[in-house]
This record gives structure tokens, sequence and C-alpha cells, in this order.
């Protein structure tokens, strides 16, 4: 069955600071993955997509993420921590074409000054 | 701007009512989905649709009906055989060809049961 596990329930980051946010999955076929970014009461942001090519992909505010295969993980990076990064942070794997989503149980960030 | 839009934001409805959550894209996307997030627990999956009049039933379907009379529209109805309704109600879309296999996700609505 599918899965993904972000282990790290909460994660609290000084201000500046670097980030890895972990996410593993679980799937038969070749994945698609995602990190979505969700504020208090809002919906949910895509942050960057990872569909083949470049294991090392791009996103939106300054995020990246590697996709390694061996390790079937798809961590989430960011160098330098800002204060709006705070936030809970889902990731989620599918497959090509129309897709059900599987969500992990998601990651709340903290930054402190 | 496109983009997916749900009301109402806040919903309050007394046990034993049904009520209906609305979900409107204008991004001609051919599918769309709806989501329930409770605290700790992601997003589990209620229903999906790929197309107009044709849905399916997500994880957690029991206690929910939707319809997919046009494209652009996709409500979801809790009904009083939901059991614990209160929740985060999420809607998304996507398309279903080509490069573009991303759910975009709407701002949500949060149901509470008094």
């Amino acid at each position: 069955a599918q899965s993904v596990t972000q282990p790290d329930i909460h994660i609290t980051v000084s201000e500046g600071a670097s980030l890895e946010l972990r996410c593993n999955y679980s799937y038969g076929a070749t994945p698609y993955l995602f990190w979505y970014v969700q504020s208090p009461g809002q919906g949910l942001q895509l942050l960057l997509k990872y569909f083949s090519g470049d294991t090392l992909v791009q996103g939106i505010k300054g995020f990246e993420a590697e996709f390694k295969r061996s390790q079937s993980s798809f961590n989430l990076r960011k160098p330098s921590v800002h204060w709006s990064d705070a936030a809970e942070y889902f990731c989620a794997v599918g497959a090509r074409g129309f897709q059900k989503l599987v969500f992990g149980t998601g990651t709340r960030l903290l930054v402190s000054p | 701007d496109g983009g997916i839009t749900q009301s109402p934001k806040y919903l309050f409805r007394k046990e034993g009512q049904n009520v209906t959550l609305s979900c409107e894209q204008n991004l001609n996307h051919d599918a769309m989905y709806w989501y329930r997030q409770d605290p700790g627990q992601g997003l589990r999956l209620i229903y999906y649709s790929q197309i107009v009049n044709d849905f399916q039933k997500g994880d957690i379907a029991e206690g929910y009906s939707v319809s997919r009379e046009k494209k652009e529209s996709f409500p979801l109805t809790v009904t009083s055989a939901q059991k614990n309704p209160t929740a985060f109600y999420l809607c998304a879309s996507s398309s279903t060809s080509g490069s573009t296999d991303t759910q975009y996700f709407g701002p949500g609505t949060r149901l509470t049961v008094l």
C-alpha cells in the first residue's frame, strides 16, 4: 500500500538557520512527489514537485527538495529560514495522470527569534 | 484570476442536520477532490471525480455524498450519518493529462457540529 511518513511532528529552528524536513514514501510505481505548505486555517500551497529528471528540484520561497530513489526519500530543505516560514508542511506521493495523492501527517515548523 | 473557491469559510451545524459545502474552480480542470483534515492525521480523501457526472469514493466516504453536474462545481454534502463531522474540509482540482498533474487546493471550510 502506498504511504508517506513524515517522522517529525514538530521542528523548531532559529531564524536564519538551515532547515531539513524529512519525507519517506512507499509507492509501487514511479512516484510523483510533492511538498505543500499550509498556514493556520488556510488551504495548501504547492511548494515544489518532482516528476522526473533532475533529482534536485527548486521551488518557491527558496525551498528545494532532493529525490533519492535508493532511500525512498524526498526531503525538503531551505538554507536560511525566515519567521514567515512557520507553518505546517505536507509531503505527498501520487502517480502520473489522474492521481489519488497520499499525504503524510505533516510537520509543524516553529521559527524562534 | 484562476483558482478554487470554497464557501462558506466557517459553518456550524446542529447534530442531525445535513449541510452542503461549496467548491467551485475556474481552472478548467477535469478532476476534483474532497479531503478531510483532522489534527495530526494529515489529509484523507473523501470523494473524487475525474469527469462530469462521474465520481468515486475515497478512503472515508461514509456519511458523505457528492455531485458533479458541472465541470466547475463539486459540492460535498455532510449527512447526519457522518458520526464525527467536525473537521476542516479542503477541495482540490487537477488536470488529468499532460505535465501539469498537480492538485491545487481551495482555502477550506471549517465545519463545527454543535
